[in-house]
């Protein structure tokens, strides 16, 4: 059974950081290219970025929005994929959701909330 | 960036009854191993989005056979077969095959 499981959000002032762990289990993750997406209170789901497998060269790409102040990593030994929030701001309030959309089991997990406010 | 539109917006539907949703893409999501990088997935009120279907029209574990995908490089098709209660929510397609990934705006299932 695939399993992602989100945390790290929080309660963030503009301009503070922030790292999001998702921990994977249930399919290869070494060999998946994972994903980061968002959703705004009360809005859509928006793509943040992604990183590739190791195997694939383990490059990243980025949602035009968040490049620059967003940074996805991966710990294959620990089956765990990271995301650095720099510089935040009022608009990234949403919900995090990691997950491989990539491969045969495309599921999100159920979400860490961070929220930017002064 | 593909654009994916769907239609409806707002799908009010009396329960038993049919119900189907549609996603249309600015580009071909066939990839050449085949595949249509196309999923669907149903976000209840208050949680996160469930998958439904992946790659087009492969039923996700669990996911009741009343759901199904269909469709083919730019045109693609959720059906539930009879509505129940529990299946209201915001319905999202999502392609995966090219950077950004994108969304469909989400098409709201609802009781009448």
């Amino acid at each position: 059974e695939v399993q992602l499981v989100e945390s790290g959000g929080g309660l963030v002032k503009p301009g503070g950081s922030l790292r999001l762990s998702c921990a994977a289990s249930g399919f290869s993750f070494t060999n998946a290219w994972m994903s980061w997406v968002r959703q705004a209170p009360g809005k859509g789901l928006e793509w943040i970025g992604l990183i590739k497998s190791r195997g694939d060269g383990g490059t990243t790409d980025y949602a035009a929005p968040v490049k620059g102040r967003f940074a996805i990593s991966r710990d294959d030994s620990k089956n765990t994929l990271y995301l650095q929030i720099n510089g935040l701001k009022i608009e990234d309030t949403a919900v995090y959701y990691c997950g491989d959309p990539h491969g045969r089991s495309p599921y999100w997990g159920q979400g860490t909330l961070v929220t930017v406010s002064s | 960036e593909i654009v994916m539109t769907q239609s409806p917006l707002s799908l009010p539907v009396t329960p038993g009854e049919p119900a189907s949703i549609s996603c249309r893409s600015s580009q071909s999501l066939l990839n050449r191993n085949g595949y249509n990088y196309l999923h669907w997935y149903l976000q209840k009120p208050g949680q996160s989005p469930q998958l439904l279907i992946y790659f087009a029209s492969n039923r996700a574990s669990g996911v009741p056979d009343r759901f199904s995908g269909s469709g083919s490089g730019t045109d693609f098709t959720l059906r539930i077969s009879g509505l129940e209660v529990e299946d209201v929510g915001v319905y999202y397609c999502m392609q995966a095959l090219q950077s950004p990934l994108t969304f469909g705006g989400g098409t709201k299932v609802e009781i009448k």
